[in-house]
């Protein structure tokens, strides 16, 4: 079946401690995107990527870090400078992000949390 | 910038009918999605309108009004499944020009009781 895998599901990181998760789709779709939800919280947006070997910051970008060396993954490094983590995170993807009409499609999450 | 408004929450009866209203101030707009999203679940999408009018999609139906800057989500004969958050979420150009990127409203938390 067709669709977004993300993962690990749950995922502890200590202080001071990178962490990576990881996003892989096989939609075939062009447009990647990391979006965090916080307890009661709408999605902001991260980062997202248009096409292969290039991304875009988004609204909340500041310690975290990506790459998309691969048109199917998009891993998002969460880095010891993102000072307040908890959250939960969506991976999404899109046929692309031109004027026509194209749904985002989110993988199921992954929740991380600092202890 | 974006402003996207939902209500915080709504309550309704199981078998009634509730309307969740979302209006937006943005520029570059081109097209409003509602998505459905259970605790601790990935958002599925629901509907997506570019155009003025209503979208009807089984007991679910989602309508626009690009002049106001204003859509509601309207679902009929609501079940106990249905209790979730609605998300709004407006595509928009950014002014410096790039890629439609959705931007999405905090939810709206609807409660369905017997």
């Amino acid at each position: 079946d067709g669709g977004i895998t993300q993962s690990p599901k749950y995922l502890f990181r200590k202080e001071g401690q990178n962490v990576t998760l990881s996003c892989e789709q096989n939609l075939n779709h062009d447009a990647m995107y990391w979006y965090r939800q916080d307890p009661g919280q709408g999605l902001r947006l991260i980062y997202y990527s248009q096409i292969v070997n290039d991304f875009q910051k988004g609204d909340i970008a500041e310690g975290y870090s990506v790459s998309r060396e691969k048109k199917e993954s998009f891993p998002l490094t969460v880095t010891s400078a993102q000072k307040n983590p908890t959250a939960f995170y969506l991976c999404a993807s899109s046929a692309g992000t031109g004027p026509s009409g194209n749904t985002i499609y989110f993988g199921e999450g992954s929740w991380l949390t600092v202890v | 910038g974006q402003n996207i408004d939902q209500p915080t929450e709504m309550t309704a009866t199981e078998g009634a009918i509730v309307q969740i209203n979302c209006t937006y101030q943005t520029s570059g707009f081109n097209g409003l999605f509602w998505y459905q999203q259970h605790a601790g679940e990935a958002p599925t999408f629901l509907s997506y309108n570019v155009l003025d009018g209503l979208e009807e999609k089984g007991r679910f139906s989602s309508f626009l009004s690009r002049s106001k800057g204003y859509s509601y989500l309207l679902l009929k004969e609501l079940q106990m499944k249905d209790s979730a958050s609605y998300l709004c979420a407006v595509r928009v150009l950014p002014l410096s020009g790039g890629s439609y990127i959705p931007t999405f409203g905090r939810g709206t938390s609807l409660i369905v009781h017997p």
